[in-house]
């Protein structure tokens, strides 16, 4: 099975602030990795997938990047409403795993 | 517009076994297929298994393999989690989950809104 870790597991930033979530992959999962928000009592929101693409809704303030077995979720001006969860997720294979998660809170 | 409307929260006793069902609109049913994810309380996110609403496989996760049944219902347009031998550590919130695909990538587009389920004795 394919293992996701995200870094790092909490991230305490202000309003304005630009921020940056890694996520490893224990093997090269080409770009099959897609990126969700979750905030508390919500089910969780597709951000991102094949790495880069963003999903039709989102704001543009959300970016990623990456291939192989490293990647990125950028938010380039943190709003207030983007203060919750994130996962990435592998789908190169099943069982398509999560990473454990990165709780963003404010500062 | 995509609906997932998820049955409601359940209470099992340990050894008990839990049916979910998950009734899709506003699309053609059988073009994806669906997967089913966990959360415990405060905990990440658990990929379960998958369906495939077209012809009923499926693919299950190792950890639940022996305890979970995934079926659907074309005429309703629902697929069901089923989950035996309950115990407390199931104890979490279960959503289906409706696939996306392009381009051979998979991601999870459209969530239910989650169903609860706690065993206690």
């Amino acid at each position: 099975d394919i293992q996701m870790t995200q870094s790092p597991s909490s991230l305490s930033a202000s309003v304005g602030d630009r921020v940056t979530i890694t996520c490893r992959a224990s093997q090269s999962i080409s770009r099959y990795l897609n990126w969700y928000q979750q905030r508390p009592g919500r089910a969780p929101k597709l951000l991102i997938y094949a790495a880069s693409t963003l999903q039709s809704g989102v704001p543009s303030r959300f970016s990623g990047s990456g291939s192989g077995t490293d990647f990125t979720l950028t938010i380039s001006s943190l709003q207030p409403e983007d203060f919750a969860t994130y996962y990435c997720q592998q789908s190169h294979t099943t069982p398509r795993s999560f990473g454990q998660g990165t709780e963003l809170d404010i500062k | 517009q995509v609906q997932l409307v998820q049955s409601g929260a359940e209470v099992k006793k340990p050894g008990a076994s839990v049916k979910v069902a998950c009734k899709a609109s506003g699309y053609t049913f059988t073009t994806y297929g669906f997967s089913w994810v966990r959360q415990a309380p405060g905990q990440g996110l658990e990929w379960m298994g998958w369906i495939s609403a077209y012809n009923g496989n499926t693919n299950y996760a190792q950890e639940f393999q022996g305890r979970v049944t995934m079926t659907r219902d074309t005429s309703t347009s629902t697929v069901f989690m089923e989950l035996t031998s309950l115990r407390s550590d199931d104890t979490a919130i279960y959503y289906c989950v409706r696939e996306g695909e392009v381009a051979g990538t998979v991601f999870f587009p459209f969530w239910g809104q989650g169903t609860l389920v706690t065993v206690s004795s």
